[in-house]
């Protein structure tokens, strides 16, 4: 059974960093590409980052880059999510999502996880 | 960027009807690279359709996608008590991939 959990969530305040974790369980991790697709609170979905199944291809919203970097231990079966520079605007609850392919150039989402709650505030 | 506009933005319809939802891209979808989901209150996103109009596993086949272009269509018939939910497109043709805003689907 494919699992997917994050952590790393919490409140923190604006201009400070914060990383979040995805463990991965019951597929291959290095198959597949991953991605981080975030929801603000009452809102709909934002995709933020992907990246390939061997870290050769990242891609950013606009609205994170720079400020976010997206990685990923295959061995460790762990993807990442380092966020610097937070803003209020970036206060959601953030998902890891595997794609269905190994690369990450058309990518949709087979399986989520629950999320972790990124709320940036003084 | 492309941007995903669905209509309508709530839809209320009563079990055993059929469910129309429209999702409209601001410019051509190349390969129809258009993906639905569903979401309930407190969950993560399930998908359900891909590539426009092939259901993932797992999915019921009264749901059906179809669509081409700049215009896809989700269709629920048979409307299951389980089914009132929010759905959201996907286009995953060009970076960024983006999202519609969400059509909600309640019990009328």
């Amino acid at each position: 059974e494919v699992q997917l959990v994050e952590s790393g969530g919490g409140l923190v305040q604006p201009g400070r960093s914060l990383r979040l974790s995805c463990a991965a369980s019951g597929f291959i991790l290095d198959d597949y590409a991953m991605h981080w697709v975030r929801q603000a609170p009452g809102k709909g979905l934002e995709w933020v980052s992907g990246i390939s199944w061997n870290s050769g291809n990242i891609d950013y919203a606009d609205s994170v880059k720079g400020r976010f970097t997206i990685s990923r231990d295959n061995g460790k079966n762990s993807l990442y999510l380092q966020m610097n520079s937070l803003r209020a605007e970036d206060t959601a609850l953030y998902y890891c999502a595997k794609d269905i392919s190994f690369d990450s150039t058309y990518s949709f989402f087979d399986y989520w996880g629950q999320g972790t709650l990124v709320t940036v505030s003084s | 960027e492309i941007v995903l506009t669905q209509s309508p933005g709530t839809l209320s319809l009563s079990p055993g009807e059929r469910a129309t939802l429209s999702c409209r891209a601001s410019q051509s979808l190349s390969r129809s690279y258009v993906a639905w989901y569903q979401q309930k209150p407190g969950q993560a996103p399930r998908l359900l359709i891909y590539g426009a109009s092939n259901r993932a596993t797992g999915i019921p086949d009264r749901f059906s996608g179809s669509g081409s272009g700049t215009d896809f269509t989700l269709t629920i018939n048979m409307l299951e008590p389980e089914d009132f939910a929010v759905y959201y497109c996907q286009q995953y043709g060009s970076s960024p991939f983006t999202f519609g805003q969400g059509t909600r689907l309640e019990i009328k």
